[in-house]
């Protein structure tokens, strides 16, 4: 299997401008993790679904940030309008269930100037 | 809520020295799982081991070994000859099993920086 594999590896984009990050899970895993990390706070959960089902956003930072999972092996992460403070390595992980680890992507480098 | 604590900031030893990272964890579940993850300077994060709740019998896996204590809710990660490779930030994390509001939620303690200098 490929692992999960997220796009782009990096991205530049100007202050309000719309961000979509994406996130292809590994074939046949039930559960989608979104992270971001940065160095004041480490590795923070923004999102975590289950069979597509959004269980815990409360890790969300506010109303610009919103995730979808249209299908059971893709998801998007979208920022509008991003903010130089949105500036982080976003993650994705899969896993085949709760009691499983998860796999991780290679991450986003985001950086809104 | 759970919770993953990890005192040490950051490490710093000289090759071949032992080293012992620390995990400390609170859960209201009963059931639950426990992992290390690393992060080596490219940036990915790589599974390293899993242990379940029920299973306190501590591995050894070449240089690394792990000792897990529910008494004492810690999980901690120690390498032995350290070499320069294992320079890297090392996350303890924490799922519940249970049918809690957590539901199967993956929750990262804040990293260990290491640094093997040779």
């Amino acid at each position: 299997d490929a692992g999960v594999i997220q796009s782009p590896r990096h991205e530049v984009t100007e202050m309000g401008q719309e961000v979509t990050l994406r996130c292809k899970l590994i074939s046949g895993h039930n559960s989608l993790f979104w992270y971001r990390q940065t160095m004041m706070r480490g590795l923070e959960l923004l999102i975590y679904f289950n069979n597509n089902v959004p269980i815990d956003d409360s890790g969300m930072p506010e109303d610009r940030f919103s995730a979808k999972m249209p299908n059971a092996s893709f998801s998007t992460l979208k920022i509008q309008p991003s903010e130089p403070r949105d500036s982080a390595v976003y993650f994705c992980a899969s896993r085949l269930d709760r009691g499983v680890e998860a796999f991780f992507g290679q991450g986003t480098r985001l950086t809104v100037v | 809520a759970q919770k993953v604590t990890q005192a040490q900031t950051e490490i710093s030893v000289v090759e071949k020295e032992d080293v012992t990272l620390d995990c400390v964890y609170e859960t209201r579940d009963t059931t639950y799982y426990l992992f290390w993850y690393k992060q080596p300077p490219s940036g990915e994060l790589v599974f390293l081991i899993r242990r379940n709740s029920f299973d306190e019998q501590n591995e050894i896996s070449g240089r690394y070994s792990w000792n897990f204590q529910k008494s004492t809710s810690s999980f901690n990660f120690t390498i032995t000859a350290s070499q320069v490779v294992d320079s890297a930030v090392y996350f303890c994390a924490l799922s519940e099993r249970g049918g809690g509001t957590s539901y199967g939620k993956l929750t990262f303690g804040q990293g260990t920086i290491l640094t093997v200098h040779p």
